[in-house]
């Protein structure tokens, strides 16, 4: 059973395009995240929702607008795709915000 | 605001080696610190929790010691195997939204 599943996997792009990367949790969390890998391996969180609503949001472009639908689902919408969009998101999730972090396979997202 | 610092960058042991790796950070207002583990290409798994009045945490051959007033924490890993190799990252949870902040990592090839 995966914990934290993402959708797509990989996901390859033109510039301008609009795409959505899906993530579900089934262990019952509340808290979801999405966190960004650049190039560096540098991971940087971008949102963080608490049964439903948004508690975090970190410098992310309004062309970013995550979606929860419910407590098990956080999916990620983005507009006008860049090339600096390019790199694999992670979706993540806790039983609370000050909870053990769990990590989906991450969505590997390339403009052209 | 939270800066999470890794050394070394990278790391090369010959199998069976015992090892440190080392974080630190730059603001001690932590509630807990994570260490995960990410291969190639994967998603990030959760190593062990500390919690900020832990002192620390032990797992199988994996045991990680937590200096809230230092600002550093360390991941020791006894009797190293090649199968241990992998990005080790740690991140501490604190400040305004509870935001996990990451190290950059360090890169682990165990050698048989």
């Amino acid at each position: 059973d995966t914990a934290v599943s993402q959708t797509p996997k990989y996901l390859v792009t033109q510039m301008g395009n609009d795409k959505s990367i899906k993530c579900e949790q089934n262990l019952g969390h509340d808290t979801m995240y999405w966190y960004k890998q650049d190039s560096k391996k540098f991971l940087k969180i971008m949102f963080s929702y608490n049964n439903k609503e948004l508690i975090i949001n970190e410098t992310v472009p309004n062309r970013f607008s995550p979606k929860s639908p419910d407590k098990a689902h956080l999916n990620l919408h983005i507009n006008s795709l860049e090339l600096g969009d390019s790199a694999v998101y992670f979706c993540a999730s806790s039983q609370s915000i000050l909870g053990e972090l769990f990590f989906g396979e991450g969505s590997r997202l390339t403009v052209l | 605001k939270q800066e999470v610092t890794q050394i070394p960058a990278a790391l090369s042991v010959p199998e069976g080696e015992n090892l440190v790796l080392n974080c630190s950070f730059t603001d001690s207002a932590i509630y807990n610190l994570q260490w995960f583990r990410q291969d190639p290409g994967k998603g990030l798994t959760s190593l062990l929790l500390i919690q900020s009045s832990q002192r620390e945490q032990t797992s199988g051959r994996l045991n990680a010691s937590l200096d809230k007033s230092s600002g550093r924490s360390t991941l020791y890993i006894a009797a190293s195997q090649p199968g241990d190799s992998a990005t080790y990252l740690c991140a501490v949870k604190g400040g305004a939204g509870n935001m996990l902040t990451f190290g950059g990592g360090t890169r682990l090839m165990v050698k048989p």
